[in-house]
């Protein structure tokens, strides 16, 4: 059974750095069919996707974030991770990370459980 | 780049039929997928590439991609359906969500 499962802390201070990793299990995260990716949902609010990457480690950035955010991939261990960096109490939400089948289109397939990031002193 | 509009809720009584809107300029130049998010989990994808249901989804779920609009619509609707929905689409190189649509099923 393929699955997404995201790890990191539940809470960081304001101008700190965020890291989060997602592990994908059942499957091998170099299929060049998939792009891999995250998205964050703020409390009561709706998604917004924060970017994705391929397994080759071609990155695709919201523009809104870009500046403050580093992906990354690691196949030996089926993993990708996701660097925020000046975090503010804006970037309080649940992220996702996500499966993204590439195709004539991208969108996301599978989804991880979410975890749930507080930025506060 | 596109600015995708969904209204904020939708009631529907159950066994109705409920249609949630996305709507943006020449969005069926686009294809247009659809996620369900029911409180407290994470989003499933239940429509890609306009119209297409993934195994497992219900047969209720169907979606069209004209003009302007796209549209989800959910053909004899269950309690089981009340969800959040979000439309997404894929432009150079960037995903685009729709801000998101509360259905209520009274």
């Amino acid at each position: 059974q393929v699955q997404l499962q995201e790890s990191g802390p539940g809470l960081v201070k304001p101008s700190q750095t965020l890291s989060l990793t997602c592990t994908f299990s059942g499957g091998s995260i170099s299929s060049g069919a998939y792009y891999w990716g995250w998205i964050r949902q703020s409390p009561g609010r709706g998604l917004e996707w924060i970017a994705y990457i391929y397994y080759s480690g071609a990155t695709y950035y919201n523009p809104s974030l870009k500046s403050r955010v580093t992906m990354s991939v690691d196949m030996s261990k089926d993993e990708f991770s996701l660097e925020m960096r000046s975090l503010t109490a804006a970037d309080t939400a649940m992220y996702y990370c996500a499966r993204v089948v590439a195709g004539a289109t991208n969108y996301f397939d599978l989804w991880g459980q979410g975890v749930l990031v507080t930025v506060s002193s | 780049s596109y600015d995708l509009t969904q209204p904020p809720s939708v009631s529907v009584s159950p066994g109705q039929t409920a249609s949630i809107t996305c709507s943006a300029d020449k969005l069926e130049d686009q294809y247009v997928c659809w996620y369900q998010q029911k409180a407290g989990q994470s989003p499933v994808l239940v429509i890609y590439e306009d119209k297409k249901r993934p195994s497992g989804i219900p047969q209720r779920f169907s979606a069209s991609n004209s003009g302007n609009t796209a549209t989800l619509t959910i053909s004899g609707t269950q309690a089981v359906d009340e969800a959040d929905y979000y439309c997404q689409l894929w432009d150079s190189s960037t995903m685009v969500f729709g801000g998101g649509t509360k259905l209520t099923v009274l």
